[in-house]
């Protein structure tokens, strides 16, 4: 149980572009997902939470206009970056909290990540 | 301001020795803490994780502590194998923090035959 997957695994695109993750919980319900971002050799730092039929919180420093949180049903939650550039390259994981999660001590669930890579 | 740091960055040990990786958090006011896996390239796979009432968890070879005290976990490492290599995270959900994670700065092993 507690499985998060995400899709694509890995895109590429030219720089200008939007690109479109999702995040879905597959055996549980999350009414918050986090995203996070990690550059190469670095740790995740986290990008915004996205809680569902609500607007997304941001970190300081992160762009909420490039970075379009939509966690429109309980299963899902996807991140757009618009008009992607070179420096946007990263991997992006994101992490669901199951909404019973207090039985479960509040553990968050990551998915496998998204390798974006801007030409 | 909260942070979660973990030394060292790397450690090379050989097959079937016993490790202890190390993780400091600046604020005594935890929620709980995870530890994670990370494969190159690869998400993140959860270890364990240790509520703040709790002093240590165990998983098979794998025994994490807390001490909110001191700022301190630790996860120990039980007859190392080559299979054990790869970065190990810390993260700390501060108490109050909307269950956000800090991550620690990782610690890459390598167990070598």
């Amino acid at each position: 149980g507690a499985v998060v997957s995400q899709h694509p695994s890995r895109v590429i695109c030219k720089s200008g572009t939007s690109v479109k993750i999702e995040c879905r919980s597959l055996d549980f319900q999350a009414t918050t997902m986090f995203w996070y971002r990690q550059f190469p050799k670095q740790s995740l730092m986290l990008m915004a939470t996205s809680n569902e039929g609500s607007k997304a919180t941001y970190e300081q420093g992160v762009e909420k206009d490039k970075f379009l949180i939509n966690h429109a049903s309980l299963t899902l939650s996807t991140l757009t970056v618009t008009s992607a550039h070179p420096e946007d390259s990263s991997f992006y994981i994101c992490s669901a909290r199951d909404w019973g999660g207090w039985y479960r001590g509040n553990e968050q669930f990551f998915g496998p990540g998204t390798r974006l890579t801007v030409l | 301001k909260q942070e979660v740091t973990q030394i060292p960055a790397a450690l090379s040990v050989p097959e079937g020795e016993n490790l202890v990786l190390n993780c400091s958090f600046t604020d005594s006011a935890i929620y709980n803490l995870q530890w994670f896996r990370q494969d190159p390239g690869k998400g993140l796979t959860s270890l364990l994780l240790i509520q703040s009432s709790q002093r240590e968890q165990t998983s098979g070879r794998l025994n994490a502590s807390l001490d909110k005290s001191s700022g301190r976990s630790t996860l120990y490492i039980a007859a190392s194998q080559p299979g054990d290599s790869a970065t190990y995270l810390c993260a700390v959900n501060w108490t109050g923090g909307g269950n956000k994670l800090t991550f620690g700065t990782g610690t890459q092993l390598k167990v070598e035959l």
